[in-house]
């Protein structure tokens, strides 16, 4: 089945404890994005990745990093959580120029 | 830059009432159009978009959307609702990037 896994789904951490959320896809899709989700805010885009060793910030990459070594994952690193990256967060990909985007479940991540 | 509004951040409606969710967009080049539904503790999922052509596209689940170049609006609709369609929907423009950039959603919500 094509899609978009995002790995944990839920978690409760505390901060400044490193921790990474894990984004696979299956698709072979050039395209990857994470995106934060806030009540009231919508989505907003953190970082993207046109294609492998390719990576550009988004709308709200501070206290974010990204790295694209292989196409099929993307994930997303918070070197020192703190509470206001308390959110839902959403990876997604498809193919470069298909305007059609394939989101993950969500994870959704509590930070004390 | 490109930018979305949802007019409406709630909209609840009675079963088998006509619903039309508002989007208004701002863009200085063509864009492409974008209606997106999140149902609860879920990902977001393609409803319809306007890439070009006809200014009426329909979607999933009985929705439909008018792309309106002289409004800048892409108002979405549906004759008929059934409480299945409760969920929060989103509208998104491409950003000059290719990248999509979102409303900050509205609520549906159907009651019996």
């Amino acid at each position: 089945e094509a899609q978009v896994t995002q790995n944990p789904r839920y978690l409760i951490t505390v901060t400044g404890k490193k921790l990474t959320v894990t984004c696979s896809q299956n698709m072979n899709h050039e395209y990857m994005s994470w995106y934060r989700q806030d009540p009231g805010l919508g989505l907003r885009q953190i970082y993207y990745s046109m294609n492998v060793e390719v990576t550009d910030k988004g709308d709200v990459p501070e206290g974010y990093k990204v790295s694209r070594k292989e196409k099929r994952n993307f994930p997303l690193i918070l070197e020192s959580p703190s509470p206001n990256q308390t959110s839902l967060y959403f990876c997604a990909s498809q193919f470069s120029g298909a305007n059609v985007l394939t989101f993950g479940a969500g994870s959704r991540l509590t930070v004390l | 830059a490109q930018s979305v509004t949802q007019l409406d951040s709630q909209v609840p409606v009675f079963e088998e009432a006509p619903v039309e969710l508002r989007c208004n967009y701002s863009s200085s080049v063509s864009v492409y159009l974008f209606w997106y539904v999140q149902y609860p503790n879920q990902g977001l999922q393609l409803l319809l978009k306007y890439l070009s052509g006809s200014t009426l596209v329909k979607g999933i689940n009985g929705f439909e959307a008018e792309f309106n170049k002289s409004q800048t609006s892409f108002h979405l609709r549906k004759p008929s609702v059934h409480i299945s369609d409760t969920a929060e929907y989103f509208c998104a423009v491409t950003g000059s990037q290719g990248n999509l950039i979102f409303g900050k959603g509205t609520k549906l919500s159907v009651k019996p």
